[in-house]
């Protein structure tokens, strides 16, 4: 079985701050490891992804996450947030399987940014 | 036009009602999905179907009734709910290829 543990349920940061969301894991085989944003009253949106190879990924709206196998996180960090980012982040882990994806989520984290 | 579309945007209903969850992908994708989104819980995945075949129900009451017709195409069907069910329902398709979710914008549905 696996899990996800988002440890903030909610980070405020003011406008152009860093920020970093934190996101651990736990699962008897490897994994891959997502990030997905819901704005209010929307769907989930992925921001990023990590399947193999590099381990700090790249997504959109300028976000990143660096896998760390040891450590069994995969945090979400920008390095001057916007007020648009405003938001819950989900951390969502997948075993490898042929054919279809079961994400298994964590509880979320809702990032307030004010100005 | 999203790719993945759910119909309606927002439900009310009662608690003897009968209606059903809509929810259309024009990715191309697989696999479709429903997930219940409830206030203060991790998303739930509900029912998978994998080439038209149901693979994975996570012990969902039967007063949820899933239909996959063809690829495209998900239904969930819904009789005799409780209160507790009010959630945002969430439908997603993926293919095998990709592995990441793609979601629609969800069904808010209050049961009454």
């Amino acid at each position: 079985a696996q899990s996800v543990t988002q440890l903030d349920s909610q980070v405020p940061v003011f406008e152009e701050a860093p920020v970093e969301l934190r996101c651990n894991y736990s699962s008897s085989v490897s994994v891959y490891l997502f990030w997905y944003v819901q704005y209010p009253n929307q769907g989930l949106q992925l921001l990023l992804k990590y399947l193999s190879g590099s381990t700090l990924v790249k997504g959109i709206n300028g976000f990143e996450a660096e896998f760390n196998k040891s450590q069994t996180s995969f945090h979400l960090r920008k390095p001057s947030v916007h007020i648009s980012d405003t938001a819950e982040y989900f951390c969502a882990v997948s075993e490898p399987f042929s054919g279809y994806s079961t994400l298994t989520f964590g509880k979320g984290t809702m990032l307030l940014v004010s100005p | 036009e999203t790719g993945v579309t759910q119909t309606p945007r927002h439900l009310v209903m009662g608690m003897t009602n009968k209606k059903s969850l809509k929810c259309e992908q024009h990715l191309g994708h697989n696999a479709m999905y429903w997930y219940k989104q409830s206030a203060k819980k991790p998303l739930e995945l509900m029912f998978v179907y994998n080439f038209k075949e149901q693979t994975e129900n996570n012990s969902v009451p039967s007063r949820f009734s899933p239909e996959c017709p063809n690829s495209s195409h998900l239904f969930l069907h819904l009789h005799t709910l409780q209160p507790e069910d009010s959630a945002l329902y969430l439908c997603a398709s993926s293919d095998s290829d990709r592995k990441e979710a793609f979601f629609g914008q969800g069904t808010r549905l209050t049961v009454v």
